[in-house]
């Protein structure tokens, strides 16, 4: 079963815009939040993560926003540039549970 | 500093043959994990080990998969009589502690194709 879900498998932003990722979770066990990106035949590269102690996050342009009540979180990248574009995927993980489960991907294209 | 390293980059077998994917994690850490990727889907845990020992396979198939982490060396992901359903992208991270509170590195993985 998919514990954790992105919808809108792909986005097209103008660079210098906004873009908003959104994913959602299940399993009220989780507590840790990452966010990795992914080029075309490369590996995830961690972006930034979020604790459920907090409710946002913030490293340079990007940000990451939790609602626990929602099980909801979304990423914003202000401003928005061409490498930017990439796939990105949501994880979760529980304290004392050591695997990460991902969300099926967020194709980002942001046009110059 | 090197990354998670992983070899071969790309695998091709037949049917019926093993494939063998090895992965070097960051320099000190202790905790390998991998995870596969199948088209158009997220990456799916296969597997958690720690030095010599198998923490938490639950995510690997029964049959024809196997994992190793020796003490010295890479580990090892084990793939035997492939079948087409195995050609996937497989990868393996490693973090520097198992509480699962921080963030796994990832290697560029492998991609094996499976004629």
């Amino acid at each position: 079963d998919q514990q954790v879900k992105q919808n809108s498998p792909s986005l097209s932003v103008q660079e210098g815009r906004i873009s908003i990722l959104n994913c959602d979770y299940t399993n009220s066990m989780f507590d840790y939040f990452l966010w990795y990106k992914k080029y075309p035949a490369e590996g995830p590269t961690f972006l930034i993560s979020i604790s459920s102690i907090k409710d946002k996050n913030e490293d340079g342009r990007f940000t990451v926003f939790l609602n626990k009540s929602a099980k909801h979180l979304s990423l914003h990248i202000v401003p928005s540039q061409p490498g930017d574009s990439a796939v990105y995927f949501c994880a979760a993980s529980y304290y004392g549970n050591n695997r990460l489960a991902f969300g099926k991907g967020n194709q980002v294209v942001v046009i110059p | 500093n090197a990354g998670v390293m992983q070899n071969p980059r790309h695998l091709v077998r037949r049917r019926g043959q093993e494939a063998r994917l090895r992965c070097s994690p960051v320099k000190g850490h202790s905790h390998v994990y991998w995870y596969r990727q199948l088209p158009e889907e997220g990456l799916k845990f296969m597997v958690y080990l720690q030095k010599e020992n198998i923490i938490d396979e639950s995510g690997m198939p029964k049959e024809r998969f196997s994992a190793e982490f020796p003490k010295e060396g890479p580990s090892i992901l084990r793939i035997q009589q492939v079948v087409r359903g195995d050609s996937a992208a497989y990868f393996c991270a490693s973090s520097p502690s198992g509480t699962g509170d921080n963030e796994q590195f990832f290697g560029p993985g492998t991609r094996l194709t499976v004629l």
